[in-house]
């Protein structure tokens, strides 16, 4: 298996502009979490899947953000309009119940 | 609610010394999952290990081992004769399996970096 697959790698918008960040997770896995990490904050938990079904989106900072599972293979998460301080690294995790396997994150910059 | 600590924020050592990175944990639960991660310079965050509340066997992996003693919740990791490829930001996680949830939670992490 590929292990989490996380696109675009690094991003640079402008304020104002919507990003959609994508993830693909390991193939069996029932559980994606969506992280995002900041020097000031750490490791966040934004919102989790069950079964392609959002359990938990209490993470979510603003209104700004939503995140979608249409199928077992693909989610997105989205900022619209994006803002300078929504500039992080942004993961994505999957997982059966045992190890937890993160993408290579989406490092976001909005200038 | 669980919660992680790491109260070391960042280590420095020279290569060849152990060194041990503490972490303190908190939950109610009586199943729970405890893990280490190390996120190198290049960012990824790397699984190391997994280990659940009802086995408190301590583990080695190469240079790598843990202790885990639930008296102090506490598991903590060693690295013996570190080197420079150590360096990195180490992160300690517990998640709580007992309502069939497995959401993990991070701590802060500890910097290691290790001098040649």
């Amino acid at each position: 298996d590929a292990g989490v697959i996380q696109s675009p790698r690094h991003e640079v918008t402008e304020m104002g502009q919507e990003v959609t960040l994508r993830c693909k997770p390991i193939s069996g896995h029932d559980y994606l979490f969506w992280y995002r990490q900041t020097m000031m904050r750490g490791l966040e938990l934004l919102i989790y899947f069950n079964n392609n079904v959002p359990i938990d989106d209490s993470g979510m900072p603003e209104d700004r953000f939503s995140a979608k599972m249409p199928n077992a293979s693909f989610s997105t998460l989205k900022i619209q309009p994006s803002e300078p301080r929504d500039s992080a690294v942004y993961f994505c995790a999957s997982t059966s119940g045992a190890g937890y396997t993160f993408g290579s994150g989406t490092r976001l910059t909005v200038v | 609610a669980q919660k992680v600590t790491q109260a070391q924020t960042e280590i420095s050592v020279v290569e060849k010394e152990d060194v041990t990175l503490d972490c303190v944990y908190e939950t109610r639960d009586t199943t729970y999952y405890l893990f280490w991660y190390k996120q190198p310079p290049s960012g990824e965050l790397v699984f190391l290990i997994r280990r659940n509340s009802f086995d408190e066997q301590n583990e080695i992996s190469g240079r790598y081992s843990w202790n885990f003693q639930k008296s102090t919740s506490s598991f903590n990791f060693t690295i013996t004769a570190s080197q420079v490829v150590d360096s990195a930001v180490y992160f300690c996680a517990l998640s709580e399996g007992g309502g069939g949830s497995y959401i993990p939670t991070f701590g802060r992490g500890t910097s290691l970096i290790v001098h040649p």
